[in-house]
């Protein structure tokens, strides 16, 4: 089956502490994205990536840093500096960027600070 | 930028009743309208789209027609179930844009 992946379920942060979100898709989707969401509220792109080894920032990108080495992987590491980390973190793939496709989501980490 | 503006919810509902989600948008460009769904506790899925004027996606009995003139496109379904309570994201994407979210509509429908 295609589809994205997201691991864990739920991440347990300790203060100080760096925490890194998976994600992993098949599809063979050149675009990925990383979302944040907050309760009852929408979500808040983080980062996002056209290709591998490229990567651009988000409406909220600071606190937070990626990597692209690889087309299926786009981890996604909530650092320190980021004051207020807890939320559900949401992993998006779509074919590109730049065209009017949709994008398809993973089932989401959710990040609990300790 | 593009933005979103959905009715607030939570929109609460009896079973078999109507719903109607209304969106209304501005994006540059030409977009691509979608609507998605949200159940408890997961990711985003998605619920229909639209890729030109007067165009109607419909999924699962759920329908929303691409207004062009209104900038609109308005989510309903004629009869609800228990199963459709979630919260619903209206979202355009232009062509070397991003995709927007609004801010989302919770309905809640009781038995």
């Amino acid at each position: 089956d295609g589809g994205i992946t997201q691991s864990p379920k739920y991440l347990f942060r300790k203060e100080g502490q760096n925490v890194t979100l998976s994600c992993e898709q098949n599809l063979n989707h050149d675009a990925m994205y990383w979302y944040r969401q907050d309760p009852g509220q929408g979500l808040r792109l983080i980062y996002y990536s056209q290709i591998v080894n490229d990567f651009q920032k988000g409406d909220i990108a600071e606190g937070y840093s990626v990597s692209r080495e690889k087309k299926e992987s786009f981890p996604l590491t909530v650092t320190s500096a980021q004051k207020n980390p807890t939320a559900f973190y949401l992993c998006a793939s779509s074919p590109r960027k730049g065209g009017r496709e949709t994008q398809y989501f993973g089932p989401g980490t959710r990040l609990l600070v300790l | 930028g593009d933005s979103v503006t959905q009715m607030e919810g939570p929109v609460t509902l009896s079973e078999e009743a109507f719903l109607t989600i209304n969106c209304t948008y501005t994006a540059t460009g030409y977009p691509s309208l979608f609507w998605y769904v949200q159940y408890p506790g997961e990711g985003l899925q998605l619920l229909l789209k639209a890729t030109k004027a007067d165009d109607k996606g419909s999924n699962k009995g759920f329908e929303a027609t691409y207004r062009k003139e209104t900038t609109s496109f308005h989510l309903e379904k004629g009869s609800v179930q228990v199963s459709d309570s979630a919260v619903y994201f209206c979202a355009p994407k232009a062509a070397g844009n991003k995709l927007t979210f609004g801010g989302g509509t919770r309905v809640l429908v009781k038995p």
